[in-house]
C-alpha cells in the first residue's frame, strides 16, 4: 500500500453540491498538507497541518474547508465550487517539525471537474 | 517573496543521452534548500534529489545529478543515460531553513524518445 492514499481519483461535482476529499497517510507523519494543481500554474498551497493543528491557510476561499480529526487522515470539504476551482488536489505528509529540508511525501490527487 | 522559475516548458531527450533542466530561484536567504520533484503519469509526486544551501559540493542520485550556482541563484537538474521512465512532469522547489511552506516552479514536461 502506498504511503499516502487519496480519494477519489476523479470527481466531477456541479456548483451547488456538496462533496469531501480525502486522504489518509500511512508513514507515522505529524504534518499534512493540500496542494492545487493548475494547468501551466506552480503548485498552490492550501492548507497545512502540524500535529492537528492548522498551521497554514494560503488565503483560501471559504467554499474549501479542511479538517484533521488525527495525525493520519485529511479532508478537504468542498461547497458552492465554481468552473475554476476544477484541478488536481494533490496531499501530501512529512515528518513535520524537521525544518525546511525534509521531504514531502505525496499521494496521487483527486482529479476535480466543476461543472 | 520567494519566486521559482523553470523557463523550459517541454523538453525532449533520445533514450540513452543526457538532458539538463533549469530552475532559477530568487531569495534573499542565505540558508535554505532546493529540491527536484517528478511527477509521471500516475500524478504521484516524487522527490528525485535535494541540495542544500550552504552545502557546495553538487547533490547526486544515481543518474540524476544538479549543478548548484548559488551566486548565480541557479539550480539545473542533469539526467544521464536518460530512460523511458524517467519522462514526467519535473518540478523544481525551494524552501526555506525554517518550517515555510514550499514554493514550486510551473513545472518541465519531459519527453523521452525511444
Amino acid at each position: 500500500e502506498t504511503g499516502v492514499t487519496q480519494t477519489p481519483r476523479h470527481l466531477v461535482m456541479g456548483m451547488t453540491n456538496k462533496k469531501s476529499l480525502k486522504c489518509e497517510q500511512h508513514l507515522g507523519h505529524n504534518a499534512m498538507y493540500w496542494y492545487k494543481q493548475s494547468a501551466k500554474k506552480p503548485l498552490e498551497l492550501m492548507f497545512v497541518y502540524n500535529f492537528k493543528e492548522q498551521t497554514e491557510n494560503n488565503s483560501v476561499p471559504s467554499r474549501f474547508s479542511p479538517e484533521c480529526p488525527n495525525s493520519s487522515h485529511l479532508f478537504l470539504h468542498l461547497h458552492t465550487l465554481q468552473p475554476e476551482d476544477s484541478a488536481l488536489y494533490l496531499c501530501a505528509s512529512s515528518q513535520g517539525g524537521s525544518g525546511g529540508g525534509e521531504k514531502l511525501f505525496f499521494g496521487s490527487g483527486t482529479q476535480l471537474s466543476v461543472l | 517573496a520567494q519566486t521559482v522559475t523553470q523557463s523550459q516548458p517541454e523538453m525532449s531527450v533520445q533514450e540513452a543521452e543526457t538532458v539538463t533542466l533549469s530552475c532559477t530561484y530568487d531569495t534573499s536567504e542565505s540558508d535554505y534548500y532546493l529540491f527536484w520533484y517528478k511527477q509521471p503519469p500516475s500524478r504521484q509526486m516524487i522527490l528525485v534529489i535535494r541540495q542544500e544551501a550552504y552545502k557546495q559540493q553538487n547533490a547526486t542520485e544515481n543518474r540524476f545529478s544538479v549543478n548548484f550556482q548559488k551566486a548565480a541563484k541557479s539550480f539545473s537538474l542533469k539526467i544521464s543515460d536518460s530512460q523511458l521512465g524517467d519522462a514526467a512532469m519535473y518540478f523544481c522547489a525551494y524552501r526555506d531553513s525554517g518550517n515555510t511552506p514550499l514554493v514550486f516552479g510551473k513545472g518541465t514536461r519531459l519527453s523521452v524518445i525511444a
